[in-house]
């Protein structure tokens, strides 16, 4: 496996549901990222971790629950999620974070969830 | 705050012909500015980067950017449109350590 890989694809849950959306890079890097990219919306930053600490959670409903077990792994949990939740989420990497964002990131290629 | 404006939601283009996606940038200081591509069903790819040094930035897929700080604009080019360009694309700016994206551009590419 080379990048960042996501899983599942394609999720469909119930809003009474649990399910947890998976994350992994292989690149080294030491930041992770999660996104919520809705039809006809900007890119919306979810959470940020650096080294396995959360750096950033950008006001973001606690029925989304992220978790980095160490700076490989990524995991974003679900519970009781509401049909507008439904989107694709995308996780990214990158080498660090930059207090000028120098560096670029790197994208799985999401997650589709449909929330019933 | 940092933020992008991309001018134009669609744009579409004969196979053959260049290629111009429109991105203006706001930022308190010497940014760093990147355009990322979406395919259809996947995750966004990175185009190219700027940051602060050639004006004039060069990537992948024959697309090259122009930095210019006194337009405040990041536009995208490439001479000649192929249909597997067709996608969506972004324009980013740093805010810190977080990217700002644009809301995307749309890219039609007609035979």
């Amino acid at each position: 496996e080379t990048g960042v890989t996501q899983t599942p694809r394609h999720l469909v849950m119930g809003m009474t549901n649990k399910k947890s959306l998976k994350c992994e890079q292989h690149l080294g890097h030491n930041a992770m990222y999660w996104y919520k990219q809705s039809a006809k919306k900007p890119l919306e930053l979810m959470f940020v971790y650096s080294l396995e600490e959360r750096v950033e959670n950008n006001s973001v409903p606690s029925r989304f629950s992220p978790e980095c077990p160490n700076s490989s792994h990524l995991f974003l949990h679900l519970h009781t999620l509401q049909p507008e939740d439904s989107a694709l989420y995308l996780c990214a990497s990158s080498q660090d974070l930059g207090s000028r964002g120098w560096y670029e990131q790197y994208f799985g290629p999401g997650t589709r969830l449909t929330v019933t | 705050a940092q933020s992008v404006t991309q001018l134009d939601s669609h744009v579409s283009v004969s196979e053959g012909t260049p290629v111009l996606l429109r991105c203006n940038y706001s930022s308190s200081y010497s940014p760093s500015l990147f355009w990322y591509v979406q395919h259809p069903n996947k995750g966004l790819q990175l185009l190219l980067k700027y940051t602060s040094a050639a004006t004039l930035v060069k990537g992948i897929n024959g697309f090259e950017a122009e930095f210019k700080k006194s337009e405040t604009s990041f536009h995208l080019t490439k001479p000649s449109a192929h249909m597997s360009d067709a996608a969506e694309y972004f324009c980013v700016v740093n805010s810190g350590n977080k990217l700002v994206f644009g809301a995307g551009t749309i890219l039609r590419v007609k035979s």
